[in-house]
């Protein structure tokens, strides 16, 4: 069973500064099973990016994710206050049917 | 617009059952897998269960497996989740979601299950 961990739990940044945030997982899993997640307060999750670097649809371009076997970052450029959010990571098929990591909680100042 | 609106909800007693259902909208419902995730309140998402667009291969979370099942009716556009004896901990949202790529590119807006006495 593969785990996902997600570092920092936390990340408290200003408007335009670059926020990185990362996903591990315990065994290697290929990358087109990595997915990020966006969850506003009292919102359903939206899909960002999809195969650890695919951007989804309607996407800014702010957003972008990289990584590959164990370590995957999704990478938000320019923050703006509409980006407060949790951000998951979610790994498809071990354990079945799918897991998400904890999540990280970006506020911004 | 794509579209996915769960239904079903509400307060049941511990050991109850309840049917979640999910009817997708603006797409072709019988081309694409669907699932089931949930989130306990304060809590973060937990993978419930997942099926295939011909209605094959259902897999399940551990924490489900055995209580929940999950089944489609492609004719109707609906996905469906039977939840049998229900416990305090499966109390959350429930989403309906879409699957594409490995990835839920759709959600819907969720429904709430809450098992308590």
């Amino acid at each position: 069973e593969i785990v996902l961990t997600q570092s920092p739990d936390t990340l408290s940044l200003s408007p335009g500064e670059r926020a990185t945030l990362s996903c591990r997982a315990s065994r290697h899993i290929p990358s087109t099973y990595l997915a990020w997640y966006q969850q506003k307060r009292g919102q359903a999750p939206r899909l960002l990016i999809y195969g650890a670097s695919g951007r989804a649809a309607g996407i800014p371009d702010r957003f972008s994710g990289s990584g590959s076997g164990t370590e995957f970052t999704l990478v938000i450029s320019r923050l703006e206050a509409e980006d407060s959010a949790v951000y998951y990571c979610q790994q498809y098929g071990n354990p079945p049917p799918f897991s998400f990591g904890p999540g990280t909680k970006v506020e911004i100042k | 617009e794509v579209q996915l609106l769960e239904s079903g909800g509400g307060l049941v007693q511990p050991g109850g059952s309840l049917r979640l259902s999910c009817i997708g909208s603006g797409f072709m419902f019988s081309n694409d897998a669907m699932g089931w995730v949930r989130q306990a309140p304060g809590k973060g998402l937990e993978g419930v269960s997942i099926i295939s667009a011909s209605g094959g291969g259902p897999d399940y979370g551990d924490s489900v497996k055995g209580r929940f099942a999950i089944s489609r009716d492609n004719s109707k556009n609906t996905l469906y989740m039977q939840m049998n004896s229900l416990r305090v901990e499966d109390t959350a949202v429930y989403y309906c979601v879409r699957w594409t790529r490995y990835s839920m590119d759709v959600w819907g807006r969720g429904t709430t299950v809450t098992v308590s006495s």
